[in-house]
């Protein structure tokens, strides 16, 4: 079956405009997770979303990062007024309702912000 | 605080050889352990998991992983290496109150030499 697609695959926008990242999970996953990774590094967790409401927004690095889910299935990231250090690779997950389920990811998108 | 560490950025290891990628945790409760891997250029793939039960779970392409209660650990092994596993792998955990956000180690590379 299809697994966890994001686009666009690339993005490179200046530094002030606003930005939006697509997620589409595995059919029938509820459970769906936004993460960073700049090089070299871990992933920084971002954002996690069961069903459409979002218990867990901790990891969302500033006001200007917001993200929705409708449907209990696309999911979009916005970034508003980008910064350089917002550059980075910006990774979906979805997993199935247990706590124990794995979580399946997407490509990624690689932000790029001149 | 609930963490996770890989105290090794990278591991070098000949062909045939055996491996290990070290991880240990300390969180609240009992852990859901996860180890993932990051091949050059491809997405991040759920590799095995402990819940509960066996101590030692088996995983995708031959690795496996014993759970260590008493020296809260995770290490990642495999009995014979190929240059094929050359990647990035990151452990992960979570707790069972921990509204399934996992909380990631910094990630091991791992060079397989010919």
């Amino acid at each position: 079956g299809a697994g966890v697609s994001q686009s666009p695959s690339n993005k490179v926008t200046e530094k002030g405009k606003d930005v939006e990242l697509r997620c589409d999970p595995i059919s029938g996953h509820t459970a769906l997770y936004w993460y960073r990774q700049s090089l070299g590094q871990g992933l920084e967790f971002l954002i996690y979303f069961q069903g459409n409401s979002a218990p867990d927004k901790s990891g969302l690095p500033s006001d200007r990062f917001s993200a929705e889910r409708t449907g209990g299935s696309v999911s979009t990231l916005t970034i508003q007024r980008t910064q350089q250090e917002d550059s980075a690779v910006y990774l979906c997950a979805s997993s199935s309702r247990t706590s124990f389920s794995e979580q399946y990811f997407g490509p990624g998108t690689r932000l790029t912000v001149t | 605080a609930q963490s996770v560490a890989q105290p090794e950025d990278q591991v070098n290891v000949a062909e045939g050889n055996p491996l290990t990628v070290k991880c240990t945790y300390s969180v609240s409760g009992n852990p859901y352990l996860f180890w993932y891997v990051q091949y050059p250029n491809r997405g991040l793939q759920f590799l095995l998991k402990y819940i509960t039960g066996d101590n030692l779970v088996k995983g995708s392409y031959g690795f496996e992983a014993e759970f260590n209660k008493s020296q809260t650990s995770f290490h990642l092994k495999k009995p014979s290496a190929l240059v094929s596993d050359s990647a990035l792998y990151f452990c992960a955990v979570t707790g069972a109150g921990n509204n399934r956000k996992l909380i990631w180690g910094l990630g091991t590379s791992l060079a397989v030499n010919p």
